[in-house]
């Protein structure tokens, strides 16, 4: 499968535990951004990496949230002691670089985190 | 501030006929559009985009239209089938090199009946 991997697909946290989520790009893409779909709301950007920088991270709540992607292995969301608000989906998205660039964003299918 | 709008949060059409969902962004500065649909439980899929210098593009079943002095777009399906039963998403995006961050709206929820 080479499109964009995201696991676990289901995480269940109690406040003020941790959640890592970890995405996987489409095979050739180099960069990837994190969304995050709150009930009811559409999709709001959070951050955009290439390897080893983060580009634009002006989504990101300023405590708690941070996110990678290292020269290898995948990228990570990770979000520290979680609460409830933090439910929601998070989607993971990328694109190849600058020269492949047709604008449009290829989505994994999201990882659902819920926060008892 | 929401920079991409989308008013209404369903409609529902007969199959067979014309869906039209429409989208307004406040944001002057987007130059390239696209629809995005989603299925629960899945992540979007691409459906069609459109750049600030055409208001028309087409693909089978879908076009898309492009008013630029309104800040509105919109996405006509027809014919209408069960299997576009679905939420549409409208997103913007500046094309400024390799970054493609891209604006949502809330979503719009078709239901097409059969």
């Amino acid at each position: 499968n080479a499109g964009v991997m995201q696991n676990p697909r289901h995480l269940v946290r109690r406040r003020g535990q941790e959640a890592r989520l970890r995405c996987s790009p489409m095979k050739g893409h180099s960069h990837v951004y994190w969304y995050r779909q709150l009930p009811e709301e559409g999709l709001k950007f959070m951050v955009y990496l290439q390897k080893e920088n983060i580009i634009d991270e002006s989504g990101m709540p300023k405590e708690r949230f941070s996110a990678e992607f290292p020269k290898e292995g995948p990228s990570i969301l990770r979000i520290q002691q979680v609460v409830r608000g933090d439910s929601a989906a998070y989607f993971c998205a990328s694109s190849p670089g600058w020269q492949q660039n047709t604008g449009e964003l290829f989505f994994g299918e999201g990882s659902r985190l819920t926060v008892l | 501030d929401q920079q991409v709008k989308q008013n209404s949060p369903s409609l529902s059409v007969q199959e067979g006929r014309i869906s039209i969902l429409n989208c307004d962004y406040t944001n002057s500065m987007f130059d390239y559009f696209l629809w995005y649909k989603k299925y629960p439980a899945e992540g979007p899929t691409f459906l069609i985009s459109i750049s600030s210098i055409k208001d028309k593009n087409e693909d089978g079943r879908f076009t898309v239209f492009l008013n630029k002095s309104a800040k509105h777009l919109s996405l006509h399906i027809v014919p209408s089938q069960p299997g576009d039963s679905a939420v549409y998403f409208c997103a913007a995006s500046r094309m400024t090199g390799a970054n493609s961050k891209l604006t949502f709206g809330k979503g719009i929820t078709l239901s097409v009946r059969p």
